[in-house]
């Protein structure tokens, strides 16, 4: 089936330490997307990238950084910069062009040691 | 900057009730709108998707409407049932280039 695998589900970070979070698609979408989702709001954009070798910051891109290097992948690094990384991380693509919707993963959730 | 709020934040209804879910936008220059499923723990379902140029979309037991003017969009379901205990989220897409905003969700338990 096509979709949207993130991994691993759950993760620990320590204190000084920088994490990859991993997203694959098999959709053969071009837009990919990276959200923190804390407790009581609404997702909030980190990175997305509309092409390979491409992306552009969110609204809360400090502390993390991404890369698109494959078509299917884009993996978010959440860095020691990073001082409040404790979220819900979730990973979206979406076709290219207008009035699409987003498709999701099931998340990541990151948290402090 | 666009602001989507949604209300209530939780909402609690006896199986068979149809209910009814706001979100609401500040800047009515929107692509289109989103009306999303969250399970507890899980990613994202989507729901519907209208765009800026249609009223209302409506898949199965589920009803969206969209009023740009007024930045109103409702979610209709009819005859809950406790399957449909969940988190509802809406989100717009902006007409600039500019990506999806979310609101914050409702929380949605149908008691059996």
């Amino acid at each position: 089936d096509g979709g949207i695998t993130q991994s691993p589900k759950y993760l620990f970070r320590k204190e000084g330490q920088n994490v990859t979070l991993s997203c694959e698609q098999n959709l053969n979408h071009d837009a990919m997307y990276w959200y923190r989702q804390d407790p009581g709001q609404g997702l909030r954009l980190i990175y997305y990238s509309q092409i390979v070798n491409d992306f552009q910051k969110g609204d809360i891109a400090e502390g993390y950084s991404v890369s698109r290097e494959k078509k299917e992948s884009f993996p978010l690094t959440v860095t020691s910069a990073q001082k409040n990384p404790t979220a819900f991380y979730l990973c979206a693509s979406s076709p290219s062009g207008s009035y699409q919707p987003q498709h999701f993963g099931d998340g990541t959730r990151l948290s402090i040691l | 900057k666009q602001e989507v709020t949604q209300i209530p934040a939780a909402l609690s209804v006896p199986e068979g009730e149809n209910l009814v879910l706001n979100c609401s936008f500040t800047d009515s220059a929107i692509y289109n709108l989103q009306w999303f499923r969250q399970d507890p723990g899980k990613g994202l379902t989507s729901l519907l998707l209208i765009q800026s140029s249609q009223r209302e979309q409506t898949s199965g037991r589920l009803n969206a409407s969209l009023d740009k003017s007024s930045g109103r969009s409702t979610l209709y379901i009819a005859a809950s049932q406790p399957g449909d205990s969940a988190t509802y989220l809406c989100a717009v897409e902006g007409s600039y280039g500019q990506n999806f905003v979310f609101g914050p969700g409702t929380r949605l338990s149908v008691l059996p």
